[in-house]
């Protein structure tokens, strides 16, 4: 299975920081690259996706920085606030080749404190 | 929209039982359901991809006697853990998605069922 590896595996970011996960992948045929939010005891749910045309996506708080000469993408998370604690998961597919399969990464536990 | 139910949200049952967990979704039609497992502190691993009213693929390393799937519609995708041990105690979630969405490649995922076998 091709990896996607991520980092930090825990980040603890204080209100209104800045919260800043990173993500690198292998398979150069990934095209679409999305980041769950989950919480404990519940199933992850999509934040936001990028398309490697793009180089940045913002939604809300929320920003995708794609670097397609890398193979990296990571999630900026802006004014940081305590319910934005969760696990946070990237994750990459190949739809060019009729994929609709994920590969995860690894996790990172996300601690916003006061 | 875009919403996918799991039932039950927890069971726990006896060794050698079998259990059967369900995956809807419940305002879209979905081609293709996901079942993934997920083990405390750690990444959801893919179990099998299951298609409309074909046999679901199961990845590497998955037993298919043993997690039986079942997708006899657009909306209803079943997971069966057959003869169920400790050791397959876990968190089972599953996704929809697929191009009737209308949503391309997105995958909606379910609450997960929290499975706990003694």
């Amino acid at each position: 299975q091709q990896q996607v590896k991520q980092s930090p595996q825990s980040l603890i970011v204080q209100k209104g920081g800045i919260s800043i996960i990173n993500c690198a992948y292998e398979n150069t045929a990934f095209d679409y690259f999305p980041w769950y939010q989950q919480f404990p005891g519940k199933g992850p749910a999509l934040l936001i996706a990028i398309r490697p045309d793009v180089s940045e996506k913002k939604e809300g708080r929320f920003t995708i920085s794609f670097n397609k000469s890398a193979k990296q993408f990571s999630l900026h998370i802006m004014d940081s606030q305590p319910g934005d604690s969760a696990t946070y998961f990237c994750a990459a597919d190949r739809v060019a080749g009729g994929g609709n399969k994920l590969t995860f990464g690894t996790g990172t536990q996300l601690k916003v404190e006061l | 929209g875009a919403v996918v139910s799991q039932h039950p949200s927890w069971v726990i049952c006896k060794s050698g039982t079998s259990v059967k967990i369900e995956c809807r979704s419940l305002d879209f039609q979905a081609t293709t359901m996901f079942w993934y497992r997920q083990f405390p502190k750690q990444s959801l691993m893919l179990m099998a991809t299951s298609n409309e009213g074909s046999k679901a693929t199961y990845e590497q390393g998955v037993e298919k006697d043993k997690f039986l799937i079942n997708h006899a519609s657009l909306t209803l995708s079943t997971l069966t853990v057959t003869s169920a041990h400790p050791e397959d105690s876990s968190f089972y979630i599953c996704s929809a998605g697929g191009r009737a969405s209308g949503r391309g490649n997105e995958q909606f995922f379910g609450p997960g069922t929290r499975l706990t076998v003694l």
